[in-house]
């Protein structure tokens, strides 16, 4: 099993312009999260989603959309970015206990 | 309000010496609890988690964790430490009380980052 995989694992981005961060896993895992990493702050919830078809906010969603089209995968877009959006992003899956992924480490100038 | 205190920012101690990193939480009922490691520029890996029974729980790389509902507390202890574990620790708690949502939700502490001098 691959786990938890990423998509991509840097990126820079100039501030307005918009992507996508991609989150899979191949554990058949109901529950998906996505996080913001910044120094001293710990981990922050952006969006999570119990389910296929399901997403719910978390703590800092704002400039943030997610979508979970399938169980598999979950999606979290950047419409327009901005430098605040600098971070490190992981994704988690969880049946019972949260696995991670590697993260993606974005800059936004 | 719900929180996890992980009061070390830092935590130094010499190769071959006992490790202790220390967590206490405020969440009612009967959480969850979990630790998590986070090595340099890698994702967070799941140590250990205590969710009822034996308040002494063993986890990956030989940690182990103490559970004290008295003390609301869940410390991460390793007898004898390795320079291989230096990286940051994460301590997270999980509300299981109905009405808390069915979704698996974590808070989260601030990490403590370990450093193990040889």
């Amino acid at each position: 099993n691959a786990g938890v995989t990423q998509t991509p694992k840097f990126r820079v981005l100039k501030t307005g312009q918009s992507m996508t961060l991609l989150c899979a896993q191949d554990m058949n895992h109901e529950y998906m999260y996505w996080y913001r990493q910044d120094p001293g702050m710990g981990l922050r919830l952006i969006h999570y989603s119990v389910g296929e078809g399901t997403t719910a906010k978390g703590e800092v969603p704002d400039g943030y959309n997610v979508s979970r089209l399938k169980k598999q995968n979950f999606l979290l877009g950047l419409e327009s970015a901005a430098p605040s959006q600098t971070s490190v992003y992981f994704c988690a899956s969880a049946r019972d206990t949260q696995y991670f992924g590697p993260g993606t480490r974005l800059t936004v100038l | 309000a719900q929180s996890v205190a992980q009061p070390e920012d830092q935590v130094n101690v010499a190769e071959g010496n006992p490790l202790t990193v220390k967590c206490t939480y405020s969440v009612s009922g009967n959480p969850y609890l979990f630790w998590y490691v986070q090595y340099p520029n890698r994702g967070l890996q799941f140590l250990l988690k205590y969710i009822t029974g034996d308040n002494l729980v063993k986890g990956s790389y030989g940690f182990e964790a103490e559970f004290n509902k008295s003390q609301t507390s869940f410390h991460l202890k390793k007898p004898s430490a390795l320079v291989s574990d230096s990286a940051l620790y994460f301590c997270a708690v999980r509300d299981n009380r109905k009405g808390a949502g069915n979704n698996r939700k974590l808070i989260w502490g601030l990490g403590t980052s370990l450093a193990v001098n040889p």
